[in-house]
């Protein structure tokens, strides 16, 4: 099947500084890609949707100078949070649409990327 | 709009008893609809899905779950349960077009512990 890696898995950070995850699809080309976030027992909670080569769709809520999202190419998209502070301490999560899947929008899951500011 | 309930945040069964996990959806349109497991501090691995087609679907680690419209429902069922069977159990909803296609509604998640 489709494989989505994420990197780092797990990141630990001071407050005011920013962190960089990065979501690959390895063998399989992407066309969209969606950023989740996720609290300890709880569900996803969709952040943004970013198609290649166009700026993401952030959803309701979701400050986008805060979460930079950019979708350079059509394996790689990137999730910045900008200027962390503990409360953005979470699970981060990406998924890709693509592929053969696409037609049924089925979506591939990376590992996710647990981020702790300190 | 679409949205997903999941009855019941967490279910528990002993090794070896039916697992029955519940989950209705609402739609405005046919739906996909799908079941994902998560692990502990991991990303989510797909179960099973249904788009269209047969009704009972069958999945991965003996999972199926059949598709009944007239219920609004998608619930997910094993015969019997197995100690690796414990995880977080998501069931999500999509819209089957091209503008909103991949965009998962998820529900809250059922916590399923199986006792040995």
């Amino acid at each position: 099947g489709a494989v989505v890696s994420q990197h780092p898995s797990w990141v630990i950070c001071k407050s005011g500084t920013s962190v960089k995850i990065e979501c690959r699809s390895l063998d399989f080309q992407a066309t969209t890609m969606f950023w989740y976030r996720q609290f300890p027992k709880q569900s996803l909670m969709l952040m943004a949707t970013s198609n290649e080569g166009s700026k993401a769709t952030y959803e309701q809520g979701v400050e986008k100078d805060k979460f930079l999202i950019n979708h350079a190419s059509l394996t790689l998209s990137t999730l910045t949070v900008t200027s962390a502070h503990p409360e953005d301490s979470s699970f981060y999560i990406c998924s890709a649409l693509g592929g053969g899947a696409s037609v049924t929008g089925e979506l591939f899951f990376g590992e996710g990327s647990r981020l702790t500011v300190l | 709009a679409q949205s997903v309930t999941q009855l019941g945040s967490h279910v528990s069964v002993s090794e070896g008893a039916l697992v029955l996990l519940r989950c209705n959806y609402s739609s405005s349109v046919p739906p996909y609809l799908f079941w994902y497991v998560q692990y502990p501090n991991q990303g989510l691995q797909l179960l099973l899905k249904y788009t269209t087609g047969a009704t009972l679907v069958k999945g991965i680690n003996g999972f199926e779950a059949e598709f009944k419209k007239s219920e609004t429902s998608f619930h997910l069922t094993k015969p019997s349960a197995h100690m690796s069977d414990a995880a977080e159990y998501f069931c999500a909803v999509s819209e089957n077009r091209g503008s909103t296609l991949g965009r998962l509604y998820f529900g809250r998640g059922t916590q399923l512990t199986v006792w040995p």
